[in-house]
């Protein structure tokens, strides 16, 4: 069954500083993985995906994530924090390829806190 | 750009009642899903439609149905509510069914308080 974990429910970041935020998934066949993120009261904005190809995926706001086969990892990063990105970001894997069964599961989600 | 419509944003109902939550998806977009988030919880999967039929289910009580009608727009229909139901429900769309390469566009969501 396809899961996806996120091990931090907080990181805090310095703004200016690097941010990861970190991801880990298992799968049975090709995993398709996407992150989301949702501001308080909002509903959730598709920040990139992994399909196939390139491990290094960039996506909006600046944010990019490196899809690891070896480790399962689809760690989320960014090379300057920002204030406004604090918000909660959500992990998630396309359960089943193909045809029916592509709804997302997502992690239990990892809030970002960037701080002046 | 056109994003998901979803109608009402907020919802008030007692115990018992029903509600009617309705989702317009982004133009072109044949393919709607429904997640239901609660309280600190990441969304879960309730069900979703490719051309107007359902294509997969998830962790959807009996007490809800939901369909997708001509014009792409879905309506989750919630019946004898329950204090559980409060939660945020949201609406997603993409283009070309469920297939796996596809990205589900999320639209505001509504929120859904029962008392």
């Amino acid at each position: 069954a396809q899961s996806v974990a996120q091990p931090e429910d907080q990181v805090n970041v310095a703004e200016g500083n690097p941010l990861t935020v970190k991801c880990t998934y298992s799968v049975s066949g090709n995993p398709y993985l996407f992150w989301y993120v949702q501001y308080p009261n909002r509903g959730l904005q598709f920040l990139l995906k992994y399909i196939t190809g390139d491990n290094l995926v960039k996506g909006s706001y600046g944010f990019e994530a490196e899809f690891n086969k070896s480790q399962t990892s689809f760690h989320l990063k960014k090379p300057s924090a920002l204030v406004s990105d604090s918000a909660l970001y959500f992990c998630a894997v396309r359960r089943g390829y193909g045809g029916s069964q592509g709804n997302l599961i997502f992690g239990k989600g990892t809030k970002l806190s960037v701080k002046p | 750009a056109a994003g998901v419509i979803q109608s009402p944003r907020h919802l008030i109902k007692e115990k018992r009642e029903t509600a009617t939550l309705k989702c317009y998806p982004i133009p072109r977009h044949d393919t709607v899903y429904w997640y239901q988030q609660g309280p600190g919880q990441d969304p879960q999967f309730l069900i979703s439609f490719y051309e107007k039929m359902q294509s997969d289910k998830g962790s959807i009580p009996d007490r809800f149905s939901a369909q997708q009608f001509s014009d792409y727009h879905s309506e989750l229909n919630m019946s004898s509510l329950e204090l559980g139901d409060s939660a945020l429900y949201f609406c997603a769309s993409s283009l070309g069914g469920t297939g796996y390469q596809e990205t589900q566009y999320f639209g505001p969501g509504t929120r859904l308080l029962v008392l």
